[in-house]
C-alpha cells in the first residue's frame, strides 16, 4: 500500500531564503507526482506534475524534482518570498489504483 | 473561465439530514474525485468517477453516495449514516481516465458543520 510522507511537518524561514520541502513514497510504481499549494480555507493549486520519465520540473522560483528508484521528490523555492507562505502538499498517482495518494503536507510560513 | 465549482461554500445540518454538495467542472475532464480533508490528516479519497454513469468507491465511501449522470457534474451526497461529517470537502478533476489521469485540478471546497 503506497504511503507518502512530508517531511517537515512546519516551516518557518525569514524572507529571501531559498528552501525545500521533502517528499517521500514507499512504491516506486508511481505514474507521476504532483505538488500542490493550499491556502487556509481554500481548494488546492496545482504548482507542478513530473511524470514518471521526467526527472524534474520548473515553473518560475519552483523546481521539482524526482527520483523514482529512492521514492523521493523535492521541491525547491528560491528566493522565498512571504507570499510563499501556505501548506504544500504531494500526492503520487501509483500504477493499478486510479486515484492519487497524498502527503499531509508541510506548513510554510516565510517571515518579512 | 474554466474551472471546477463547488457549492455551498459552507453548509451547516443539523443530525439525521443528508445533504448534498455540488460540483460542476467546464475543463472537459473525464475523471472526477471527492476527497475528505479533515486537521492533521492527507486528503483522503471517498469516490470517484471515470467515466458517465460509472463511479468506484475511494477509501471512506461509508455515509456517502455520489451520481455522475452528466460529464460536467459530480455530486456528493452526505447522508444520516455518516458518522463523523464535519470537515472540508473538495471536488477535483482530471482530463484522463484510466491509467496515468495527468494533472489533478480541485475547485475552492465546501465546509461542513453538523450541528
Amino acid at each position: 500500500k503506497q504511503e507518502v510522507t512530508q517531511i517537515p511537518a512546519a516551516l518557518s524561514v525569514p524572507e529571501g531564503e531559498n528552501l525545500v520541502l521533502n517528499c517521500s513514497f514507499t512504491d516506486s510504481a508511481i505514474y507521476n507526482l504532483q505538488w500542490f499549494r493550499q491556502d487556509p480555507g481554500k481548494g488546492l493549486t496545482s504548482l507542478l506534475l513530473i511524470q514518471s520519465s521526467q526527472r524534474e520540473q520548473t515553473s518560475g522560483r519552483l523546481n521539482a524534482s524526482l527520483d523514482k528508484s529512492s521514492g523521493r521528490s523535492t521541491l525547491y523555492i528560491a528566493a522565498s518570498q512571504p507570499g510563499d507562505s501556505a501548506t504544500y502538499l504531494c500526492a503520487v498517482f501509483t500504477s493499478g489504483t486510479y486515484k492519487y495518494i497524498f502527503g499531509t503536507g508541510t506548513r510554510l510560513k516565510v517571515l518579512a | 473561465d474554466g474551472g471546477i465549482t463547488q457549492s455551498p461554500k459552507y453548509l451547516f445540518r443539523k443530525e439525521g439530514q443528508n445533504v448534498t454538495l455540488s460540483c460542476e467542472q467546464n475543463l472537459n475532464h473525464d475523471a472526477m474525485y471527492w476527497y475528505r480533508q479533515d486537521p492533521g490528516q492527507g486528503l483522503r479519497l471517498i469516490y470517484y468517477s471515470q467515466i458517465v454513469n460509472d463511479f468506484q468507491k475511494g477509501d471512506i465511501a461509508e455515509g456517502y453516495s455520489v451520481s455522475r449522470e452528466k460529464k460536467e457534474s459530480f455530486p456528493l451526497t452526505v447522508t444520516s449514516a455518516q458518522k463523523n461529517p464535519t470537515a472540508f470537502y473538495l471536488c477535483a478533476s482530471s482530463i484522463d481516465r484510466g491509467m496515468n489521469t495527468g494533472e489533478l485540478f480541485f475547485g475552492e471546497g465546501s465546509r461542513l458543520t453538523v450541528l
